[in-house]
């Protein structure tokens, strides 16, 4: 079964700070990657996707993927509490036809 | 642009009910619908994906007969549950997929579901 992992959290930053979110797949033929925000009993919001290694940014926000150790990360600099959520990453699997979830990482930022 | 629509937001029904949960793609035809539920703190797994005209796709362990999927056009897919007990209270939340636009799927708002 092709599987998205993310440490759950919370993961506490203070305001200004650096929070750096990971998530790890074992579908090695996914192409395509999200970073979705989603505030409590709302629905996701898209924040970054990538498609290629490397680093994307885009303001605050950087994405970066390695597939060799099919591993993704979301970097958000000077956080800030309207930034405290939970994180998802998605997978599109192989054939590029659904999204594959993790469970999220919840992000607080304390001012 | 890309917008679906997805009503209604919230419902609360009795068991043993049934309900039905919209979503239309406002200004794109969405040849493709994902349906997803998402319970407390978990994340969003898929139910089904639907394709325009044809039968639903149903992941394993999800019932066919309680989750009925129509996409019998290019802008309107549903969701009915049916015969609904307490356990199907979830956040249900649909999902197109969009051709030629680079970041792929856009969501509904979501339909915070209670059964009573």
């Amino acid at each position: 079964q092709k599987e998205v992992e993310q440490n759950s959290g919370p993961l506490s930053v203070p305001e200004g700070a650096i929070a750096s979110l990971n998530c790890t797949y074992s579908d090695r033929g996914s192409q395509s990657f999200f970073w979705y925000r989603q505030y409590s009993g709302k629905s996701p919001e898209l924040i970054m996707f990538i498609y290629s290694n490397g680093d994307k940014e885009d303001g605050r926000f950087t994405a970066q993927l390695n597939k060799a150790s099919q591993y993704v990360s979301l970097l958000i600099r000077d956080s800030q509490p309207s930034d405290s959520a939970t994180y998802l990453c998605a997978v599109s699997n192989q054939a590029g036809t659904a999204l594959i979830f993790g469970k999220g990482t919840t992000l607080s930022v304390s001012s | 642009g890309a917008v679906v629509s997805q009503h209604p937001s919230r419902v609360i029904c009795k068991s043993g009910t049934s309900v039905k949960i919209e979503c239309r793609s406002l200004d794109f035809q969405a040849t493709t619908m994902f349906w997803y539920r998402q319970f407390p703190k978990q994340s969003l797994m898929l139910m089904a994906t639907s394709n325009e005209g044809s039968k639903a796709t149903y992941e394993q362990g999800v019932e066919k007969d309680k989750f009925l999927i129509n996409h019998a056009s290019l802008t309107l897919s549903t969701l009915t549950v049916t015969s609904a007990h307490p356990e199907d209270s979830s956040f249900y939340i649909c999902s197109a997929r969009i051709e030629g636009l680079n970041y792929g799927y856009t969501f509904g708002s979501g339909t915070r579901l209670t059964v009573v």
